[in-house]
C-alpha cells in the first residue's frame, strides 16, 4: 500500500473528447509525476510537478497538461483524445528529501474509441 | 541518450532462483530500480541501488550492478508462484532530476 490513489479506475472516451484523471498523494509528498503505459510496454514519463509548478516534461504534446494542488492532489488533462492515447496512466509521488524514491498509484485505464 | 533494455520473458520453476537482466546506455545514472507489476495493478518498488554501489541484498532479492558493462540484474532466491509478474528496471539520470526511464519489462512465469 503506497498511499497513492487514482480515480477513476477505468474510463472510456471517444476520439476528440477531453479527459481529466486524478491522483491523490500522501501528506508531505510535494512532487508528483505522471506516466503513460501503453499495453505491453514500460511506462513513459509525461511530466512532473513540484510545488504546483511543472518541473520537467517528456516527449508529449501540449494537449497533455496537468495541475497540482496544495492538498497533495493532482490532475492530468488530455484534450482532443486520439486512439493512441489508450493506455494505463500512472501517477507517482515522492516525499520531501526522498525525491528519488517514487511511489506509484494503481493507475487509470483509459480506452479511446 | 536514454535507453533501457530487458529480455521479454523468463520461465522458472518454483523454488529455483530467477535472474532478470537489464542493460542501460547512459553512464550518468544516479539510481537504478526494480519495479514489479502484477496484472491490472500499478508499480511496486521492489528495490533500488545507488550508482556507486556494486551489490545490494534485501531478503530474497539481490541486485548486482556492473557499471563497466552498464548491466543491472535482479536475483530472486527461492522463487514463489506469487513472484509471477512483470518486472521493470528503471533509471534516473543526473541531468533529469528524478524522472524515471523504464525498460520494456520482463514477464516472469513461475511454474509449480
Amino acid at each position: 500500500e503506497t498511499g497513492v490513489t487514482q480515480s477513476p479506475t477505468h474510463l472510456i472516451k471517444t476520439r476528440g473528447q477531453q479527459v481529466t484523471l486524478r491522483c491523490s498523494s500522501q501528506s508531505g509528498h510535494n512532487t508528483v509525476s505522471w506516466y503513460q503505459q501503453a499495453l505491453g510496454q514500460g511506462p513513459q514519463f509525461i511530466f512532473q510537478y513540484y510545488r504546483e509548478e511543472e518541473n520537467g516534461r517528456g516527449n508529449f504534446p501540449p494537449r497533455f497538461s496537468g495541475l497540482q494542488f496544495p492538498n497533495y492532489s493532482s490532475e492530468l488533462n488530455v484534450n482532443a483524445l486520439e486512439l493512441d492515447d489508450s493506455a494505463l496512466y500512472l501517477c507517482a509521488s515522492s516525499l520531501v528529501g526522498d525525491s528519488w524514491k517514487q511511489y506509484f498509484g494503481p493507475g487509470t485505464r483509459l480506452t479511446v474509441t | 541518450g536514454e535507453d533501457v533494455e530487458q529480455s521479454l520473458f523468463l520461465s522458472v520453476r518454483e523454488g529455483d532462483s530467477s535472474v532478470i537482466n537489464c542493460t542501460y546506455t547512459d553512464s550518468s545514472s544516479t539510481y537504478l530500480y526494480w519495479y514489479k507489476q502484477e496484472p491490472g495493478a500499478g508499480l511496486q518498488l521492489l528495490t533500488y541501488i545507488f550508482s556507486n554501489m556494486d551489490m545490494k541484498q534485501d531478503q530474497r532479492l539481490t541486485v548486482l550492478l556492473n557499471k563497466k558493462d552498464k548491466h543491472l540484474s535482479l536475483r530472486i532466491a527461492d522463487t514463489q508462484t506469487g513472484d509471477s509478474a512483470i518486472y521493470f528496471c528503471a533509471e534516473t539520470l543526473k541531468a533529469a532530476g528524478n524522472k524515471l526511464t523504464f525498460g520494456g519489462g520482463t514477464r516472469v512465469l513461475v511454474k509449480p
